[in-house]
């Protein structure tokens, strides 16, 4: 069936540095990509998200890339602050049924 | 507006008991979806609901049943609790399905002894 890998499955950086998170996808169809950001005891949060027509979408500190040939993408997240410490999961959809499927989640931790 | 809420926050269960945990949303949203999570193991779909009288089922609907019988509420059942249902549950809604954001509740803690 479909699935979603995600690594690195934890990620430890200093303040200020860069965090890269990828994950690979099995659906060729699969045509829109999200990713969530889950803080500590609450549901995940959709923080960036980006669709098969378009290679990279940025917003602020964020960015996604995608490479649909490769079948994978990645979330890079710069300047980094401790207030960005989470878990983060990438998904994709299915095309068939309105559904998404998730990566295994990276625990994010920013030192201070 | 509320956006997705769940009722109850928190529960204990022992093997064999039954339960419904609720799910609502104020966001006039046609597609409804439930999700279990586990360490080290992302968000499982269970069940799902593309609009209003229709189910269908996820990756791990084993155990699990599920009713849409309102548009803005999605009821998620177990109906003999095992210890393998042991997990956190969010429901989420989205307005269009697969190519449109999801928004998650603050989720379910549900402990089977």
């Amino acid at each position: 069936g479909e699935n979603v890998e995600q690594h690195p499955s934890t990620l430890s950086v200093q303040e200020g540095d860069s965090a890269v998170i990828k994950c690979t996808y099995s659906d060729s169809a699969s045509n829109y990509f999200p990713w969530y950001k889950q803080e500590l005891g609450k549901g995940p949060q959709l923080i960036i998200d980006i669709r098969s027509n378009v290679g990279e979408k940025k917003d602020q500190r964020i960015a996604v890339t995608l490479n649909k040939t490769a079948k994978h993408f990645s979330l890079h997240i710069t300047e980094t602050q401790p207030e960005d410490s989470a878990v983060y999961f990438c998904a994709a959809n299915v095309n068939q049924g309105g559904k998404l499927i998730f990566g295994q989640g990276t625990e994010l931790s920013v030192k201070p | 507006n509320a956006g997705v809420t769940q009722t109850p926050k928190f529960r204990v269960l022992k093997t064999g008991q039954s339960m419904t945990l609720l799910c609502a949303q104020d966001m006039n949203h046609e597609y409804m979806y439930w999700y279990r999570q586990d360490p080290g193991m992302g968000l499982r779909l269970i069940h799902y609901s593309v609009g209003e009288g229709t189910t269908a089922k996820g990756e791990v609907p084993d155990g699990y049943n599920v009713s849409r019988l309102k548009k803005q509420n999605f009821l998620l059942g177990l109906e003999s609790a095992a210890p393998s249902q042991t997990s956190v549950y969010f429901c989420a809604s989205s307005s269009q399905g697969s190519r449109e954001t999801q928004y998650f509740g603050p989720g379910t803690r549900l402990l089977v002894l």
